[in-house]
């Protein structure tokens, strides 16, 4: 059974800086493109970050580029987003996903975690 | 970036209606587009991918359809476990995006 377990969602003052963690079991992770989706609260999901099943490839959506650093390591079975000079806007329920195919991403998302808050506030 | 447009916002149905939610892509995206049915507190769920493909595991009565810019997911007979919100999800060019989500109600 696939599992994604996120950690490290906390109460961070903007400009502050955090990290996330998504542990992942039951499936042959380094074949699998990662990505973190989020969600703030009562609102639409917003695709954040992906990076390839090889870690060789990492996009990011406009509004935390330059921002958010995505990563992996694949002997750990782990994800993992560096969260840099975040904003009250980067509050958020954040989702680890993993992409429906091996190797030959489809671009959707089969698996996700149960998701860690971070919440951006002084 | 693409945009997606959802609509309705809010669908208030009764328990075996056929229900219809539709995604409006800003450019065409092909057949690039999937559905997610998310409850309160939970995670996402795949549905429909690439259009039109039933996820493993997801009913029969979930169909999705469209192409371009123009998608359709249906629910031919809703049931009690549908009551939801629904997302569209599109991919081109390294970027993804959802739609802002249609809330399916109890009528």
């Amino acid at each position: 059974e696939v599992q994604l377990v996120e950690s490290g969602g906390v109460v961070v003052q903007p400009g502050g800086s955090l990290r996330l963690s998504c542990a992942a079991s039951g499936f042959t992770f380094d074949d699998y493109d990662m990505h973190w989706v989020r969600q703030a609260p009562g609102k639409a999901l917003e695709w954040v970050s992906v990076i390839s099943w090889d870690g060789d490839s990492t996009y990011y959506a406009e509004s935390v580029k330059g921002r958010f650093t995505i990563s992996r390591d694949n002997s750990k079975n782990s994800l993992y987003l560096q969260m840099n000079s975040l904003r009250g806007e980067d509050t958020a329920l954040y989702y680890c996903a993993k992409d429906r195919n091996p190797i030959a991403a489809t671009n959707y998302f089969d698996s996700w975690g149960q998701g860690t808050l971070v919440t951006v506030s002084s | 970036d693409i945009q997606m447009t959802q609509s309705p916002s809010t669908l208030s149905a009764f328990v075996g209606d056929r229900v219809t939610i539709s995604c409006r892509a800003s450019q065409s995206i092909s057949r690039s587009l999937a559905w997610y049915q998310q409850k309160p507190g939970k995670a996402p769920k795949l549905l429909i991918y690439k259009a039109s493909n039933l996820e493993s595991g997801v009913p029969s009565r979930f169909s999705g359809s469209g192409s371009g810019t123009e998608f359709t997911l249906t629910i031919s007979s809703l049931q009690p476990d549908d009551f939801a919100t629904y997302y569209c999800q599109q991919y081109n060019s390294y970027s993804w995006t959802f739609g802002q989500g249609t809330k399916v109600e109890i009528k």
